[in-house]
């Protein structure tokens, strides 16, 4: 059974970096037709897909947060990591790690973390 | 302000069935594959339907999905107080960012 777990501090700075890591255990990171990604939500929002990237490093950014974030895997560990830059309060949300089929194109998100929450303030 | 569009609530009594719709355009629901996401209060996202109208195992058949154009609609049969939850559309976008996006969600009521 696939598990993905979120790691990382549940408080961060305006205008410091978020940095968050999942764990993938019960399967590889390396496994073929699948990108890994992060998703968040804000309080009482909805969800928003960040980014994702393939074990060789290959990655796809939402356009709207592509200059500030940096998705990472490390293959060794099984494990993919987010960094979002010059966070404000707006950024405050729970996030996700998920892993999603891909033939080309994203196609489903079947298997999720259980969500960290990450609250922007000084 | 959500690329794909899905109504805020609806509501229906146990044992009815209910549509939740999802409108998008021909670059992402149009010519790509749509799945459906269920939210139980405090809980991660679950994928409930895939390419379109497919289910996972373990997902009862009283769920289902269709596509039609640049329109997609979940449709739940036998509502349960259970099913209440948040369900959101997903897609890949094909514009000229390929990326991923979701609807703005939909609050299930069981009245």
């Amino acid at each position: 059974q696939l598990q993905l777990q979120e790691s990382g501090p549940g408080l961060v700075k305006p205008s410091e970096t978020l940095s968050l890591t999942c764990t993938v255990s019960g399967g590889s990171i390396s496994s073929s037709s699948y990108y890994w990604g992060w998703i968040r939500q804000p309080p009482g929002k909805g969800l928003e897909w960040i980014g994702s990237i393939y074990y060789s490093g290959s990655t796809y950014y939402n356009p709207s947060l592509k200059s500030r974030v940096t998705i990472s895997v490390d293959t060794s560990k099984n494990q993919f990591s987010l960094k979002l830059s010059s966070v404000t309060a707006a950024d405050t949300a729970v996030y996700y790690c998920a892993r999603v089929t891909s033939v080309l194109r994203f196609l489903e998100w079947s298997s999720w973390g259980q969500g960290t929450l990450v609250t922007v303030s000084s | 302000q959500s690329v794909l569009t899905q109504p805020p609530s609806v509501s229906a009594a146990p044992g009815q069935k209910v549509t939740i719709s999802c409108s998008g355009s021909s670059s992402n629901i149009g010519n790509n594959y749509v799945s459906w996401y269920q939210q139980l209060p405090g809980t991660a996202p679950k994928l409930l339907i895939y390419d379109n109208n497919k289910r996972p195992s373990g997902i009862p058949d009283r769920f289902s999905g269709s596509k039609s154009g640049t329109s997609a609609t979940l449709g739940i049969t036998g509502l349960q107080t259970g099913d209440e939850a948040d369900y959101y559309c997903g897609t890949w976008d094909s514009s000229l960012s390929a990326n991923w996006v979701f609807g703005g969600g939909t609050k299930l009521t069981v009245l």
